[in-house]
């Protein structure tokens, strides 16, 4: 059974990056079978989408981080990765990495990690 | 602001039945999945597609659509179901996710 597990700094300083790692286990990250997601939710609001990735290589943003966002994938490592750039303390949240399902109607985030705390601050 | 809507807060009492909705265009053509969110946890599926629950989810619970509207329906509530509930389907361009605002489930 695939988990999921992040990893990465609970601290970033105002403008700096943001880098998280998400490490799979239990199964393949190429097997194909999903898109690797990372989704953030600040603390007493809800769910926000921040990107995926699938084993291809390629990506789809949430428009409004576009600019700032760039999700990795490193087969060799079983992980999958996160950078934020030019971080504010609106980019303090619990970060969740995720194994996205998708059908022909629909779409699912099967399995999540247990997320992390990054809180930006100098 | 989220192209999915949901209302902030829901009750239900113990035993009875409870409708979650969630409202976005794109659930004219795209169904939406469910999310249980207990305090300090991760979210958990509850609902995708049509009406499919992924093992361990009991019966109980039980997804379906109507127009713009996509509901999670909760039968013979539970205090164990007390949580955050939130939809999540396309945006308008199809190309990207989003979440609803997510709603406060009571279980009084």
């Amino acid at each position: 059974q695939v988990q999921l597990q992040e990893s990465g700094p609970g601290l970033v300083k105002p403008s700096q990056t943001l880098s998280l790692t998400c490490t799979v286990s239990g199964g393949s990250i190429s097997s194909g079978n999903y898109y690797w997601t990372w989704i953030r939710q600040p603390a007493g609001k809800g769910l926000e989408w921040i990107g995926r990735i699938y084993t291809s290589g390629s990506t789809n943003y949430n428009p409004s981080l576009k600019s700032r966002v760039t999700i990795s994938v490193d087969t060799s490592k079983n992980q999958f990765s996160l950078r934020l750039t030019s971080v504010t303390a609106a980019d303090t949240a619990v970060y969740y990495c995720a194994a996205h399902v998708s059908g022909s109607s629909w779409d699912a985030f099967d399995i999540w990690g247990q997320g992390t705390m990054v809180t930006v601050s100098s | 602001s989220s192209e999915l809507t949901q209302d902030p807060a829901v009750s239900v009492a113990l035993g009875q039945t409870v409708r979650i909705t969630c409202q976005g265009d794109r659930f004219r053509t795209y169904y939406a999945s469910w999310y249980r969110q207990k305090p300090g946890q991760a979210p958990v599926l509850v609902i995708y597609g049509k009406n499919n629950r992924p093992s361990g989810i009991p019966d109980r619970f039980s997804g379906s659509s109507s127009g713009n509207t996509a509901s999670l329906t909760i039968t013979r509530a539970q205090a164990e179901d007390e949580a955050d509930y939130y939809c999540n389907s396309r945006d308008s361009s199809g190309n990207y996710l989003v979440f609803g605002g997510g709603t406060k489930l009571t279980v009084l």
